[in-house]
């Protein structure tokens, strides 16, 4: 079955970039996603790219995609105390009626001031 | 502010109590979820509704019983359930469920079950 895998806890510090890598099984994903929560809160829509693409870099996020490898990952550039969340991954396919999303178990971003 | 609201935020129920969460959608979205998100698991579709209608029911037990009244609204149902059921239940909505919309998430109701 489709399957998400990450790393479970990244620490950096403040000022320095973080890397949070993502692998998936299901080639014909559509979309690949990263989504943030922070504690107590519901998941935030960070970023997402299109199956087809290689890079996307929207202000200090930068997504990059492997599609032959199926690793995606996301570097947040001067990170920051505020970043310091979950940051979840995720591919969309289409199964039955609908488009999913599967979601891998979340990487905990500590950033030490 | 994601335009989804749940309701409660946080829930304490005993196994016996019926209760209900609450989701409410302000994009003018046809499509609602809900999701469980439980401690070191990834999270767990539960149902779809596209058009009020439920297109997807993920094997989810009984004791969940979801209704979605118009495509603002959608609640869940919960009775009889178990202390495994303790978990933060995430509420989202897309524009459609199908092709590549974007999800929308709720903060989420923290429900214990005691």
């Amino acid at each position: 079955g489709e399957d998400v895998e990450q790393s479970l806890f990244l620490s950096v510090r403040e000022g320095d970039s973080s890397v949070i890598n993502c692998t998936y099984t299901d080639s014909s994903s559509t979309y690949l996603y990263w989504y943030k929560q922070e504690p107590g809160a519901g998941l935030q829509l960070l970023t997402y790219i299109f199956s087809n693409m290689d890079m996307k870099q929207d202000q200090r996020l930068t997504v990059l995609l492997n599609k032959k490898d199926k690793h995606l990952s996301l570097r947040i550039a001067d990170t920051q105390t505020g970043d310091s969340a979950i940051y979840f991954c995720a591919e969309s396919f289409y199964g039955g009626a609908t488009n999913k999303l599967i979601f891998g178990t979340g990487t905990l971003l500590a950033v030490q001031p | 502010e994601t335009g989804v609201t749940q309701t409660p935020r946080h829930l304490v129920m005993g196994m016996t109590n019926k209760k209900s969460l609450k989701c409410e959608q302000h994009l003018g979205h046809n499509a609602m979820y809900w999701y469980k998100q439980s401690a070191k698991k990834p999270l767990e579709l539960m149902f779809v509704y596209s058009l009020e209608e439920r297109v997807e029911n993920n094997s989810v037990p009984s004791r969940f019983s979801p209704e979605c009244p118009n495509s603002s609204h959608l609640f869940l149902h919960l009775h009889t359930l178990q202390p495994e059921d303790s978990a933060l239940y995430l509420c989202a909505s897309s524009r459609t469920s199908g092709g590549a919309d974007t999800q929308y998430f709720g903060p989420g109701t923290r429900l214990t079950v005691l």
